[in-house]
């Protein structure tokens, strides 16, 4: 079965880290999210992209970044870790970009940043 | 105001009861409109989408959309323990280059067996 999967699931880090949380689907999906989960705000969009080499800027992407080099994954990178990117992170596929096009996510990585 | 306001709840119900669950919105341009389930611990699952206005049933979940008054619903009937869980409603434009998905910030519901 296709899927979507998400590693480390939980990571300890201190400030000034850099972190990587990976991203793998098996969809051949060409449209990939990365969103955080907060108590309070619910899911906010990080970066997204709809194809190789393509990235975007979501609406928190202050102190991330990511990059496409195959279809199959989208990796997340904290360039210098913040206590305020203590989150849960969650990877998400689709596969168009219209309508109902459903969300596929992954099971999501618990950052700690401290 | 946020585009798509959400009562994060908590929501406490006694098995079997009837569950109401709702979001509005402030931008017309939104069209299609989906509700996601998240257990605890995991990634949302979409659960049911309708476009624009109407109903929509699923076995014991009913979606309802009145974009009259920026108002969707999702009722769950005989609710099981098994529902427990956050649920999102997401909504989204008609698509192409100015795609726009958002979502809520989620209801937590308990069902007390």
């Amino acid at each position: 079965d296709a899927e979507i999967t998400q590693s480390p699931r939980h990571k300890i880090t201190e400030t000034g880290r850099q972190v990587t949380l990976a991203c793998h689907q098996t969809w051949n999906h060409n449209n990939m999210f990365w969103y955080r989960q907060d108590l309070g705000h619910g899911l906010r969009l990080i970066h997204y992209s709809y194809g190789v080499h393509d990235t975007n800027k979501g609406e928190v992407s202050d102190g991330y970044s990511v990059s496409r080099s195959n279809t199959e994954d989208l990796p997340l990178t904290l360039e210098s870790a913040a206590s305020s990117q203590t989150s849960v992170y969650f990877c998400a596929s689709s596969e168009r970009l219209a309508g109902t096009g459903e969300l596929f996510f992954g099971e999501g990585s618990r950052l700690t940043v401290l | 105001q946020k585009e798509v306001e959400q009562d994060p709840g908590p929501l406490s119900v006694p098995e079997g009861a009837i569950v109401s669950l709702n979001c509005t919105y402030s931008n017309s341009a939104f069209q299609y409109f989906m509700w996601y389930r998240q257990y605890s611990r995991k990634g949302p699952e979409l659960l049911m989408y309708t476009y624009s206005s109407g109903n929509k049933e699923d076995g014991r979940f009913t979606a309802q959309v009145d974009k009259s008054s920026k108002y969707i619903s999702l009722f769950i009937r005989d609710s099981q323990p098994s529902d427990s869980a956050t649920y999102l409603c997401a909504m989204s434009n008609s698509g192409g280059s100015n795609y726009k998905l958002t979502f809520g910030k989620g209801t937590l519901l308990t069902v007390n067996p």
